[in-house]
């Protein structure tokens, strides 16, 4: 079955640091990739999403590649603000006919002034 | 714009008892789900409904029922409550069989405490 897996958390970083999170997947056909994120005690809403093999997904300063030759879609931040303290969950969609969403553990991110 | 409305927002029930959680959305979308969350779990998928009158199961159904009687509201049932489902519960929204894309809008979530 569809899988997602990403980097154990929590993660810490100063304000203005560059920030990775990485996500791999496990899906049959063409998947959908998104990222997610949770900032304290709030729901879960959308940050960036990408449809197709190497598509960008883009938004606040956050960008994610989909990777099809290595199953990826990595998250990435040039310069992180403390606002941006949250967890972020990777997930997929398998597409046509499936309706669920399939969601990595989430890894929490911690930015320091 | 309320979008994705939950409550109550917080609950603690005895082993046993049973409870609703609600769900409201206003923006007319067809596919609602509820999901849970658990620490180092991430979320997992209890039920889903692409429309009035339609559900489904999802990866950890058992214990929950659900009804989809409006467009706009889908509740949660535990029919009897326990610790196991101690837990903070969400609802999603989204676009119905055609539009569906898996971008989906939450709720503030619901925390549930069995005792």
């Amino acid at each position: 079955g569809d899988s997602v897996t990403q980097m154990e958390g929590p993660v810490t970083l100063s304000e203005e640091a560059f920030l990775t999170i990485n996500c791999t997947y496990t899906a049959t056909g063409y998947p959908s990739l998104f990222w997610y994120v949770q900032y304290p005690g709030e729901g879960l809403q959308l940050l960036l999403k990408a449809t197709k093999a190497d598509d960008k997904g883009s938004n606040k300063g956050f960008e994610a590649t989909y990777r099809k030759e290595t199953t990826s879609f990595h998250l990435e931040k040039g310069s992180v603000q403390v606002s941006d303290s949250a967890v972020y969950f990777c997930a997929l969609s398998s597409g046509a006919g499936s309706y669920q969403l399939t969601f990595g553990k989430g890894t929490k991110l911690s930015v320091i002034p | 714009n309320a979008g994705v409305t939950q409550t109550p927002k917080f609950q603690v029930l005895k082993t046993g008892q049973s409870m609703t959680l609600q769900c409201a959305q206003d923006m007319n979308h067809e596919y609602m789900s509820w999901y849970r969350q658990d620490p180092g779990m991430g979320l997992r998928l209890i039920h889903y409904s692409v429309g009035a009158g339609i559900t489904d199961q999802g990866e950890v159904p058992n214990g929950y029922n659900v009804s989809r009687s409006t467009t706009e509201d889908f509740p949660l049932r535990l029919l009897s409550a326990a610790p196991s489902q101690t837990s903070v519960y969400f609802c999603a929204s989204s676009y119905g069989i055609a539009g569906y894309t898996g971008e989906l809008f939450f709720g503030e979530g619901s925390r549930l405490t069995v005792l």
